[in-house]
């Protein structure tokens, strides 16, 4: 079955503790994403990246790092530097053609508490 | 960051009825597409728009990309419980490589 997997589905953390969410895709796409959703609300973009070995600031990268060594894995890493770090994480890819097919699919999530 | 708006933002509708929602924007994108999110998982892609003026069709719903580029639309027709959950759009301009999203619309169909 080719798709998204995020592991694990639910995440416990102390505070203060950096954590790891990890991505994997098995649809040979080029970009990768990942998004933070607070209860209620929309998405918010933490970083993507669009090749291997290269990364981007979304809106809200301060206090996640991620690396993109490989092309089919990203994953995040939740620092202890993030004031509120509790939330949905969702990690999306897309084959960012530049004729079509710009669908962007996203993995099950990783519901990350931090106590 | 950005964000896309997207009306209604909630609506209570009984069991089949139809459904509109759409979804504006202040920049021009060439690729909408339409989400729903179910509690607790990731959105699943329900359709993908690549053209001004294109409808296209996906069993009950159907989704318009903008004349001006600027908006989209999705319609549900004849909703069942199920359709239960949160719809966002999104648009990309494809010079970015970044996705914006709608605020989200909730949906609640009552049987």
């Amino acid at each position: 079955d080719g798709g998204i997997t995020q592991s694990p589905k639910y995440l416990f953390r102390k505070e203060g503790q950096n954590v790891t969410l990890s991505c994997e895709q098995n649809l040979n796409h080029d970009a990768m994403y990942w998004y933070r959703q607070d209860p209620g609300q929309g998405l918010r973009l933490i970083y993507y990246s669009q090749i291997v070995n290269d990364f981007q600031k979304g809106d809200i990268a301060e206090g996640y790092s991620v690396s993109r060594e490989k092309k089919e894995s990203f994953p995040l890493t939740v620092t202890s530097a993030q004031k509120n770090p509790t939330a949905f994480y969702l990690c999306a890819s897309s084959m960012l053609s530049l004729a079509s097919y710009n669908e962007q699919f996203f993995g099950p999530g990783t519901r990350l508490t931090v106590l | 960051g950005q964000q896309l708006n997207q009306s209604p933002q909630s609506m209570f509708i009984q069991e089949g009825e139809d459904v509109s929602m759409n979804c504006t924007s202040s920049s021009i994108f060439n690729t909408w597409l339409w989400y729903k999110q179910d509690p607790g998982e990731g959105p699943v892609l329900l359709i993908a728009l690549y053209k001004a003026g294109e409808l296209t069709s996906n069993g009950r719903l159907t989704a318009q990309f903008g004349i001006t580029r600027k908006d989209s639309f999705l319609n549900i027709s004849a909703s069942i419980p199920s359709d239960v959950g949160i719809y966002f759009c999104a648009g990309l301009n494809s010079g970015t490589y970044k996705y914006i999203f709608g605020t989200g619309t909730r949906l609640k169909v009552l049987a």
